[in-house]
This record gives C-alpha cells, sequence and structure tokens, in this order.
C-alpha cells in the first residue's frame, strides 16, 4: 500500500537558519504531494502542494519539489522564524479511482523548533 | 469560502461511556468527509470516510462508527469508549471532484479516563 516517510525529529535550528525536511513515498500511480502544518493544539493545516511531476508547490517562504525519480517531496525554507515551530507533515493522496481523492496517507510527523 | 467547524474541542470521558463528536462544514456541496486520529507523538490514521449521506467506509477495526445524516454534517460515535480511544481526533473536508487536498479542522483533544 501506499506510504509516507518523513526524516525524523526533532529538529531544532536558530532563527534564520536552513531547513531541510526529508519526505519520501511509496504510492502506486501518479498521487499528489502535501505539506501540512500543525500548531500546537490546533488541527492541520495546508501548507503546500504539488500534483505532478517537477511541479514545485511554494507558500509563506517554504518549497518543495516533486521528485517522480527519487520519490521525494523534501520540504524546505531559507531562513526559518521562531514562529514557524511546528510540527510538519507529509502527505500524499492516491490518484486512482474516485472515492479515493482527498483520502491522505501522512508521515509520522517532524518537530520543528526554531529558537531566537 | 469553506468553513469546517468540529466540537468539542476538548473532552475527557469515563472507561465505559458513550461518544459522540461533531463535524460540520458550510460554504460547500457534496464534500468528502473525514476522521482521522492522531495518538500522542504519531501521525495520523484515517478512521473513516464518506462521498454522500450515509455512505460511510471504514478504514480500519475498531470501538469507534461514522455517520453522516446530513450533506454536510459527520459524526463519530462510540457506544463504550476505551482507554486506548484516547486522541486527537480530526475532521476534515475535500472537494468531490479531482481536486485532492484536504481541509481540516481544529480538532478534538479526547482523553478516556
Amino acid at each position: 500500500g501506499d506510504s509516507v516517510t518523513q526524516m525524523e525529529g526533532p529538529v531544532t535550528l536558530s532563527e534564520e537558519a536552513f531547513l531541510t525536511i526529508n519526505c519520501t513515498y511509496t504510492a502506486t500511480g501518479y498521487p499528489s504531494l502535501f505539506w501540512y502544518v500543525q500548531y500546537p493544539g490546533e488541527g492541520l493545516q495546508l501548507l503546500l502542494k504539488a500534483t505532478k511531476a517537477d511541479d514545485k508547490g511554494s507558500n509563506k517562504g517554504f518549497e518543495a519539489t516533486y521528485r517522480k525519480e527519487t520519490t521525494s517531496f523534501h520540504l524546505e525554507k531559507g531562513s526559518v522564524q521562531v514562529s514557524d515551530s511546528a510540527v510538519y507533515f507529509c502527505a500524499l493522496s492516491a490518484r486512482a479511482g474516485g472515492t479515493s481523492y482527498g483520502k491522505l496517507t501522512f508521515g509520522q510527523g517532524t518537530i520543528l523548533t526554531v529558537h531566537p | 469560502s469553506q468553513t469546517i467547524h468540529q466540537w468539542p474541542a476538548t473532552l475527557v470521558q469515563p472507561v465505559g461511556s458513550p461518544l459522540s463528536l461533531e463535524c460540520t462544514v458550510e460554504g460547500t456541496s457534496n464534500p468528502n468527509l473525514y476522521w482521522y486520529r492522531q495518538a500522542a507523538g504519531r501521525g495520523l490514521q484515517l478512521l473513516f470516510y464518506s462521498v454522500g449521506i450515509g455512505q460511510i467506509s471504514s478504514e480500519v477495526p475498531q470501538n469507534l462508527s461514522a455517520s453522516r445524516p446530513q450533506d454536510r454534517q459527520f459524526i463519530l460515535s462510540s457506544k463504550k469508549l476505551l482507554l486506548s480511544d484516547s486522541g486527537f481526533y480530526l475532521c476534515a473536508w475535500s472537494a468531490g471532484d479531482r481536486r485532492t487536498e484536504a481541509f481540516f479542522g481544529q480538532g478534538t483533544r479526547l482523553t478516556v479516563v
């Protein structure tokens, strides 16, 4: 079945440092890929997405590129802020079958802490 | 714009008591609806999804059930809670077309004591 593997955390960085959170996936067909962010005590917010190979999703300074050849969707940000401290989830949505849309398979999540 | 409401935000229930969590979506029609559970320190697990009124699919065997009495209402229930039912429950919706992203509610923190 489908699966998502994220780098284990927690990740601790100083403000303005460069961030990479690795994500690789296994899926049949051509999934859509997502990064979600969860702030303490809250639900998940969609951060960015990519729906086909070589697409780059970007939002709030975060970027991720859909790499079909390496089955990866790594999250990057050039300069993190304290306000970026949260849990980040990589996820995929299977493309096959009408009822599969929106059913997400998640990675385990990576806790990011940014210090001033 | 579309919004999703989920309540209550927190709940403490004794073992063996019933459960009812409610989720409603506004600003869209015929959404796909989902219940996920997030256990402490772990990722999210899909529990149920629904593509229409009265249509419920269960992803994992468990002590919980779901119902969709109206187009934009999704309810998670249990007749008798177990300690292992504790967790963070998230409702989500996605458009019933080929767009694939899902949007989440604020979640319910359930503690079974």
